[in-house]
């Protein structure tokens, strides 16, 4: 299947700081997303891609569908201790087929 | 809450038991999927369901044995599962439009314990 890897893999910030994540293909997708796990739960969707270049925000999530169409990358500005969770972004290569999750980075708040 | 409810939350199992996943959606979705999930690790597709009708299965071992009665409900049927198989056991719903697979709403999963 294909490969997604996000980076960085774990991120141990202070509440108030703005954090970044990217995730990476080695094929061109159609369809990026974002999503977050709480520990216990199911992944929710944050935010959905489907252009080269879009941005998309939700609150204090920024999301961007990167330009090659190999890359995503999520923001959260102003971190509060409820960000805390594992980011999960999943890509579609074509329409119809399925959507393949990458690895994951698991960000700790510390208030 | 999840708009996508799995039963139970919990399950304990022998290698020798047969027991059952249930999902259920109402948001007239006509996809439905089964992932697994170790720990830390990315939801892994077992199986996905378009218009009822098993559309794609990642080469899951057949003690494994999903099932789909209607638009709205998924089974996952289990028997003589090994110790491996202990993980998260998510479902997802999605909408289809076009043949396209629509992004993935999850219920909170199955946490399944094979003893």
């Amino acid at each position: 299947g294909q490969q997604l890897n996000q980076s960085p893999q774990s991120m141990f910030i202070q509440e108030g700081e703005d954090v970044s994540m990217n995730c990476t293909s080695s094929s061109i997708f159609n369809t990026w997303l974002w999503y977050k796990q709480d520990p216990g739960e199911g992944p929710v969707l944050l935010i959905a891609l489907y252009k080269a270049g879009e941005l998309t925000s939700n609150g204090r999530l920024t999301a961007q569908f990167g330009i090659t169409r190999k890359d995503s990358f999520l923001n959260i500005s102003a971190s509060i201790p409820s960000d805390v969770g594992i980011y999960f972004c999943a890509g579609q290569a074509d329409t119809g087929n399925q959507f393949y999750f990458g690895t994951g980075t698991s960000l700790t708040v510390i208030p | 809450d999840t708009e996508v409810t799995q039963t139970p939350k919990h399950l304990v199992m022998g290698m020798t038991n047969k027991k059952s996943l249930k999902c259920e959606q109402h948001m007239g979705h006509r996809a439905m999927y089964w992932y697994k999930q170790k720990a830390k690790k990315p939801p892994e597709l077992m199986f996905v369901y378009s218009y009822e009708k098993l559309s794609i299965n990642e080469s899951v071992p057949s003690r494994f044995s999903p099932e789909c009665p209607n638009s709205s409900l998924l089974n996952l049927h289990l028997h003589a599962l090994q110790p491996e198989d202990s993980a998260l056991y998510l479902c997802a719903s999605s909408q289809v439009i076009r043949a396209d697979f629509q992004p993935q709403h999850f219920g909170d999963g199955t946490r399944l314990s094979i003893l």
